[in-house]
């Protein structure tokens, strides 16, 4: 299976802060990555496919970058709906595995 | 837009299956994997595996013993079984929409999930 790794897996921010999220895979997975944020008791919500392609009406502060076994997740300007947890999933190989989460705390 | 929902005892016990449902409405049936995804409480989540409208399937090798995952295509519904199931399996239970093809494979569409419970 490829691990997929996740960093910070907290994360304590300010509105108006700029946030990164970095997800490493165990093996290269090209650019076949998607990102999701999660709210507690809600699903997990699709920000970002195949890296860095932007879901219909994701804000556009949101931002994916990377390929191989490096990704970045980038929240411009964070706003008070962005407090959450955010997971990366590849899906270049089966089984399709996620990372572990990060949640991004109010600072 | 694929609306999805989640139906099923919401407590099953050790050694028992666990049976769900997902009811699907909107979007076109063959141009997704319909998937089940789970979330212990607390924790990460994890792909558990899918079905495609044509039948064919595609198991986590570490469920893969013990999941049916079987489409009704006359009820627009697919369903979950896990067989044998233990408190490891508590946790709650997504269906998803993954965008099907060669190159695909993210969850676009999420059912609310629902918390099933292992316990006697």
């Amino acid at each position: 299976d490829i691990q997929m790794t996740q960093s910070p897996s907290t994360l304590s921010a300010s509105v108006g802060d700029r946030v990164t999220i970095t997800c490493r895979a165990s093996q290269s997975i090209s650019n076949w990555l998607a990102w999701y944020q999660q709210k507690p008791g809600k699903a997990p919500k699709l920000l970002i496919y195949k890296a860095s392609s932007l879901e219909s009406g994701v804000p556009s502060r949101f931002s994916g970058s990377g390929s191989g076994t490096e990704f970045t997740l980038t929240i411009s300007s964070l706003q008070p709906d962005d407090f959450a947890t955010y997971y990366c999933q590849q899906y270049s190989s089966y089984p399709w595995t996620f990372g572990q989460g990060t949640k991004v705390e109010i600072k | 837009q694929v609306q999805l929902q989640e139906s099923g005892p919401g407590l099953v016990k050790p050694s028992e299956t666990l049976s769900l449902t997902c009811a699907v409405s909107g979007g076109s049936i063959s141009s997704y994997y319909w998937s089940w995804i789970r979330q212990p409480p607390g924790k990460g989540l994890e792909w558990i595996g899918y079905i495609y409208y044509s039948g064919s399937t595609n198991y986590n090798p570490s469920l893969k013993s013990r999941v049916t995952i079987s489409f009704d295509t006359s009820k627009n519904q697919f369903s979950l079984k896990l067989s044998s199931v233990t408190a490891a399996d508590t946790a709650v239970y997504y269906c998803a929409a993954t965008t099907s093809g060669y190159t695909s494979g993210w969850h676009g569409y999420w059912g609310q999930g629902t918390l099933v419970t292992v316990s006697s």
